[in-house]
Protein backbone atom coordinates (compact mmCIF):
# COMPACT_ATOMS: atom_id res chain seq x y z
CA UNK A 1 0.00 0.00 0.00
CA UNK A 2 2.96 2.52 0.34
CA UNK A 3 2.86 5.11 -1.88
CA UNK A 4 5.93 7.51 -1.57
CA UNK A 5 8.74 5.38 -0.22
CA UNK A 6 12.15 7.06 1.70
CA UNK A 7 14.93 5.17 2.63
CA UNK A 8 16.64 4.50 5.25
CA UNK A 9 14.11 6.24 7.56
CA UNK A 10 16.87 7.22 9.64
CA UNK A 11 20.59 8.26 8.30
CA UNK A 12 23.86 9.27 10.55
CA UNK A 13 26.14 10.57 8.36
CA UNK A 14 29.75 12.16 9.89
CA UNK A 15 30.71 15.49 9.38
CA UNK A 16 31.80 16.06 5.86
CA UNK A 17 30.82 12.50 4.35
CA UNK A 18 28.65 12.51 1.47
CA UNK A 19 25.36 11.08 2.49
CA UNK A 20 22.79 10.18 -0.09
CA UNK A 21 18.82 9.76 0.66
CA UNK A 22 16.46 7.67 -1.43
CA UNK A 23 12.63 8.64 -2.15
CA UNK A 24 10.38 6.04 -4.61
CA UNK A 25 6.67 6.56 -5.69
CA UNK A 26 4.30 4.01 -6.65
CA UNK A 27 1.85 6.82 -7.66
CA UNK A 28 3.13 7.32 -11.56
CA UNK A 29 3.17 10.97 -10.49
CA UNK A 30 5.08 13.65 -12.47
CA UNK A 31 6.69 15.94 -9.98
CA UNK A 32 8.91 15.22 -7.42
CA UNK A 33 9.93 17.26 -3.99
CA UNK A 34 12.28 17.61 -1.38
CA UNK A 35 11.64 19.58 1.92
CA UNK A 36 14.26 19.99 4.46
CA UNK A 37 12.27 20.41 8.53
CA UNK A 38 14.87 21.19 11.10
CA UNK A 39 13.54 20.38 14.72
CA UNK A 40 10.33 22.24 15.74
CA UNK A 41 10.54 24.75 12.28
CA UNK A 42 8.09 24.43 9.67
CA UNK A 43 9.13 22.11 6.66
CA UNK A 44 11.06 24.02 3.82
CA UNK A 45 11.04 23.42 -0.06
CA UNK A 46 14.58 22.60 -1.31
CA UNK A 47 13.97 21.61 -4.65
CA UNK A 48 11.65 19.56 -7.09
CA UNK A 49 11.27 18.27 -10.34
CA UNK A 50 9.11 18.26 -13.13
CA UNK A 51 9.14 15.11 -14.95
CA UNK A 52 12.58 15.55 -15.89
CA UNK A 53 13.20 19.32 -15.22
CA UNK A 54 14.99 20.57 -11.96
CA UNK A 55 13.59 23.48 -10.15
CA UNK A 56 16.10 24.39 -7.20
CA UNK A 57 15.01 27.07 -4.24
CA UNK A 58 16.80 30.12 -4.63
CA UNK A 59 18.51 30.16 -1.49
CA UNK A 60 19.09 25.95 -1.26
CA UNK A 61 22.43 25.96 -0.35
CA UNK A 62 25.39 24.55 -3.16
CA UNK A 63 25.85 21.69 -0.42
CA UNK A 64 22.38 19.88 -1.58
CA UNK A 65 21.74 17.72 -5.14
CA UNK A 66 19.27 15.79 -6.61
CA UNK A 67 18.84 13.13 -9.01
CA UNK A 68 15.75 11.47 -10.51
CA UNK A 69 17.00 9.04 -12.90
CA UNK A 70 13.33 7.35 -13.76
CA UNK A 71 9.49 8.14 -13.12
CA UNK A 72 9.97 6.61 -9.70
CA UNK A 73 13.11 7.34 -8.13
CA UNK A 74 14.42 10.72 -7.18
CA UNK A 75 17.61 11.18 -4.69
CA UNK A 76 18.76 13.75 -2.19
CA UNK A 77 22.83 14.01 -2.33
CA UNK A 78 24.52 16.25 0.46
CA UNK A 79 27.86 16.87 -0.47
CA UNK A 80 29.73 17.76 2.95
CA UNK A 81 27.23 17.71 5.51
CA UNK A 82 27.47 19.88 7.88
CA UNK A 83 25.69 19.93 11.81
CA UNK A 84 23.17 22.41 10.42
CA UNK A 85 21.73 19.93 7.79
CA UNK A 86 21.11 17.24 10.84
CA UNK A 87 16.69 17.68 10.16
CA UNK A 88 13.92 15.24 8.65
CA UNK A 89 14.21 15.37 5.06
CA UNK A 90 10.47 15.26 3.20
CA UNK A 91 9.73 13.73 0.27
CA UNK A 92 6.66 14.55 -1.75
CA UNK A 93 5.18 13.78 -4.79
CA UNK A 94 1.81 15.02 -7.31
CA UNK A 95 0.35 15.08 -10.34
CA UNK A 96 1.15 18.51 -11.59
CA UNK A 97 3.12 21.53 -10.36
CA UNK A 98 -0.37 23.18 -10.35
CA UNK A 99 -3.22 24.25 -7.93
CA UNK A 100 -6.46 22.41 -8.47
CA UNK A 101 -8.25 20.74 -5.98
CA UNK A 102 -7.49 16.76 -6.78
CA UNK A 103 -3.89 17.42 -6.72
CA UNK A 104 -2.51 17.20 -2.86
CA UNK A 105 0.88 16.31 -2.37
CA UNK A 106 1.76 13.06 -0.99
CA UNK A 107 4.59 12.99 1.59
CA UNK A 108 6.57 10.00 2.39
CA UNK A 109 7.49 9.00 6.17
CA UNK A 110 10.68 10.88 5.64
CA UNK A 111 14.40 10.57 6.92
CA UNK A 112 16.03 11.88 9.65
CA UNK A 113 19.06 12.69 9.29
CA UNK A 114 22.10 12.73 11.95
CA UNK A 115 25.33 14.33 11.62
CA UNK A 116 28.18 13.66 13.93
CA UNK B 1 7.33 38.67 4.90
CA UNK B 2 5.95 35.66 6.99
CA UNK B 3 3.08 34.29 4.66
CA UNK B 4 1.42 31.75 6.73
CA UNK B 5 0.86 32.48 10.70
CA UNK B 6 -0.19 30.08 13.15
CA UNK B 7 -0.19 31.69 16.29
CA UNK B 8 -0.73 28.76 18.84
CA UNK B 9 2.63 26.96 19.16
CA UNK B 10 0.36 24.77 21.10
CA UNK B 11 -2.97 23.40 22.06
CA UNK B 12 -5.20 21.63 24.88
CA UNK B 13 -8.19 19.70 24.21
CA UNK B 14 -10.50 17.08 25.98
CA UNK B 15 -11.61 14.20 24.49
CA UNK B 16 -14.68 14.28 22.46
CA UNK B 17 -14.66 17.96 22.39
CA UNK B 18 -14.05 20.76 19.63
CA UNK B 19 -11.03 22.18 18.99
CA UNK B 20 -10.18 24.94 16.59
CA UNK B 21 -6.75 25.60 14.83
CA UNK B 22 -5.85 29.16 13.70
CA UNK B 23 -4.11 29.56 10.75
CA UNK B 24 -3.98 33.26 8.93
CA UNK B 25 -2.07 34.06 5.22
CA UNK B 26 -0.76 36.58 3.41
CA UNK B 27 -0.76 36.84 -0.54
CA UNK B 28 -1.72 39.03 -3.60
CA UNK B 29 -2.18 36.01 -5.94
CA UNK B 30 -5.99 35.71 -6.22
CA UNK B 31 -5.84 31.87 -6.87
CA UNK B 32 -4.38 29.84 -4.37
CA UNK B 33 -4.83 26.74 -2.26
CA UNK B 34 -4.95 26.13 1.07
CA UNK B 35 -3.65 22.85 3.25
CA UNK B 36 -4.04 21.20 6.78
CA UNK B 37 -1.70 18.51 7.09
CA UNK B 38 -1.06 16.32 10.52
CA UNK B 39 2.29 15.14 11.29
CA UNK B 40 2.56 12.84 14.02
CA UNK B 41 5.87 12.16 16.04
CA UNK B 42 6.70 9.25 13.45
CA UNK B 43 6.67 12.03 10.98
CA UNK B 44 5.04 11.33 7.82
CA UNK B 45 3.04 14.60 6.62
CA UNK B 46 -0.41 13.66 6.49
CA UNK B 47 -3.26 15.41 4.47
CA UNK B 48 -6.29 16.29 5.98
CA UNK B 49 -8.54 18.80 3.78
CA UNK B 50 -7.85 21.22 1.20
CA UNK B 51 -9.68 24.96 0.65
CA UNK B 52 -9.34 26.53 -2.78
CA UNK B 53 -9.48 30.11 -3.26
CA UNK B 54 -12.33 30.20 -5.48
CA UNK B 55 -14.18 27.46 -3.15
CA UNK B 56 -17.55 29.14 -2.38
CA UNK B 57 -18.38 26.75 0.43
CA UNK B 58 -16.11 25.55 3.16
CA UNK B 59 -14.23 22.52 2.85
CA UNK B 60 -15.62 18.99 4.88
CA UNK B 61 -13.79 15.52 5.28
CA UNK B 62 -15.35 13.48 7.91
CA UNK B 63 -14.64 15.23 11.60
CA UNK B 64 -12.08 17.88 9.91
CA UNK B 65 -13.45 21.37 8.67
CA UNK B 66 -12.24 24.25 7.26
CA UNK B 67 -13.24 27.65 8.24
CA UNK B 68 -12.62 30.02 5.15
CA UNK B 69 -12.79 33.62 5.63
CA UNK B 70 -11.53 35.02 2.81
CA UNK B 71 -11.74 38.35 3.31
CA UNK B 72 -10.11 38.06 6.82
CA UNK B 73 -7.63 36.02 5.17
CA UNK B 74 -8.05 32.74 7.58
CA UNK B 75 -8.16 29.26 7.07
CA UNK B 76 -8.88 27.47 10.37
CA UNK B 77 -9.15 24.38 11.28
CA UNK B 78 -11.60 22.63 13.11
CA UNK B 79 -11.54 18.94 14.32
CA UNK B 80 -15.00 17.78 15.86
CA UNK B 81 -15.25 14.96 18.42
CA UNK B 82 -11.45 15.03 19.36
CA UNK B 83 -9.39 11.47 19.79
CA UNK B 84 -6.35 10.50 21.46
CA UNK B 85 -5.26 10.13 17.94
CA UNK B 86 -5.69 13.47 16.90
CA UNK B 87 -2.64 14.47 19.27
CA UNK B 88 0.20 15.61 16.64
CA UNK B 89 1.88 18.82 15.15
CA UNK B 90 -1.09 20.35 12.45
CA UNK B 91 1.05 22.32 9.66
CA UNK B 92 -1.60 24.76 7.79
CA UNK B 93 -0.14 25.64 4.29
CA UNK B 94 -0.71 27.04 1.23
CA UNK B 95 0.19 26.82 -2.52
CA UNK B 96 0.24 29.67 -4.83
CA UNK B 97 -1.31 29.58 -8.16
CA UNK B 98 1.25 31.83 -9.91
CA UNK B 99 3.72 30.16 -8.74
CA UNK B 100 3.37 27.08 -11.08
CA UNK B 101 5.85 24.95 -9.02
CA UNK B 102 2.99 23.32 -6.75
CA UNK B 103 5.67 24.46 -3.93
CA UNK B 104 3.86 24.45 -0.48
CA UNK B 105 4.50 27.21 1.95
CA UNK B 106 4.28 25.76 5.33
CA UNK B 107 3.49 27.66 9.15
CA UNK B 108 5.07 27.05 11.93
CA UNK B 109 2.85 24.71 12.93
CA UNK B 110 0.83 23.59 16.25
CA UNK B 111 0.76 21.34 18.73
CA UNK B 112 -2.14 19.48 19.53
CA UNK B 113 -2.95 17.33 22.57
CA UNK B 114 -6.13 15.57 23.21
CA UNK B 115 -6.51 15.03 26.95
CA UNK B 116 -8.83 11.40 28.01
Amino acid sequence: DAMVIQNPRYQVTQFGKPVTLSCSQTLNHNVMYWYQQKSSQAPKLLFHYYDKDFNNEADTPDNFQSRRPNTSFCFLDIRSPGLGDAAMYLCATSITPLDTPDNEQFFGPGTRLTVL
Amino acid sequence: AQKITQTQPGMFVQEKEAVTLDCTYDTSDPSYGLFWYKQPSSGEMIFLIYQGSYDQQNATEGRYSLNFQKARKSANLVISASQLGDSAMYFCAMREGASNTGKLIFGQGTTLQVKP
